[in-house]
């Protein structure tokens, strides 16, 4: 089974310019999160989508950021313009629902895209 | 104020050796669950282990255990026998809040131990 994938990997940009980062979750997941660690503190939550639903977007730190989910599948997260301080690593992770019985509920995390903002 | 704490920013252990990595949280909600995470210097974070607040034994997977101290609010990984592969930043992180059919809940991260594993 294929884990979440992300892309790109890495992503060097000027400031104010545009940068969408993707996300694959793994297949049959219906929850979506993405999260993002800056240098030197903690992995932060961004926003978490339930299939194509916003289900919490409390983590997002202005209206820069833009997250869709079309279809409930793939996930993109726009920055626009992008800033100095949105430099880090934005990761994404997915779980499966728990009305499966999935009381854990463990988030899967995929590698990561490590931005870069100059 | 912080609701995971990992006290220990870097860690040195010999091979073959037992280590612990601190975590302690806070929540007033009775249920929440705690995670830890393992990120190699390849950069994906890796699952090991969970333990739940109403279990009633400790977490144990492989060489990973989790030693629950509900009262304390700790949460500490024990790695048994330590490998050069065990080399990474681990991360404890918490969900709170009860089982919520559909939805899930965030995470809460601490800032991360750095293990680094002697040969």
């Amino acid at each position: 089974e294929a884990g979440v994938t992300q892309f790109p990997s890495h992503s060097v940009i000027e400031k104010g310019q545009t940068v969408t980062l993707r996300c694959d979750p793994i297949s049959g997941h219906d929850n979506l999160y993405w999260y993002r660690r800056v240098m030197g503190k903690e992995i932060k939550f961004l926003l978490h989508f339930v299939k194509e639903s916003k289900q919490d977007e409390s983590g997002m730190p202005n209206n820069r950021f833009l997250a869709e989910r079309t279809g409930g599948t793939y996930s993109t997260l726009k920055v626009q313009p992008a800033e100095l301080e949105d430099s880090g690593v934005y990761f994404c992770a997915s779980s499966q629902d728990r009305r499966e019985g999935f009381n854990q509920e463990t988030q899967y995390f995929g590698p990561g895209t490590r931005l870069l903002v100059l | 104020a912080q609701k995971i704490t990992q006290t220990q920013p870097g860690m040195f252990v010999q091979e073959k050796e037992a280590v612990t990595l601190d975590c302690t949280y806070d929540t007033s909600d009775p249920s929440y669950g705690l995670f830890w995470y393992k990120q190699p210097s390849s950069g994906e974070m890796i699952f090991l282990i969970y333990q739940g607040s109403y279990d009633q034994q400790n977490a144990t997977e492989g060489r990973y255990s989790l030693n629950f101290q509900k009262a304390r609010k700790s949460a500490n990984l024990v790695i048994s026998a330590s490998q050069l592969g065990d080399s990474a930043m681990y991360f404890c992180a918490m969900r709170e809040g009860p089982p919520v059919p559909i939805a899930g809940n965030m995470l809460t991260f601490g800032g991360g131990t750095r293990l680094m594993v002697k040969p």
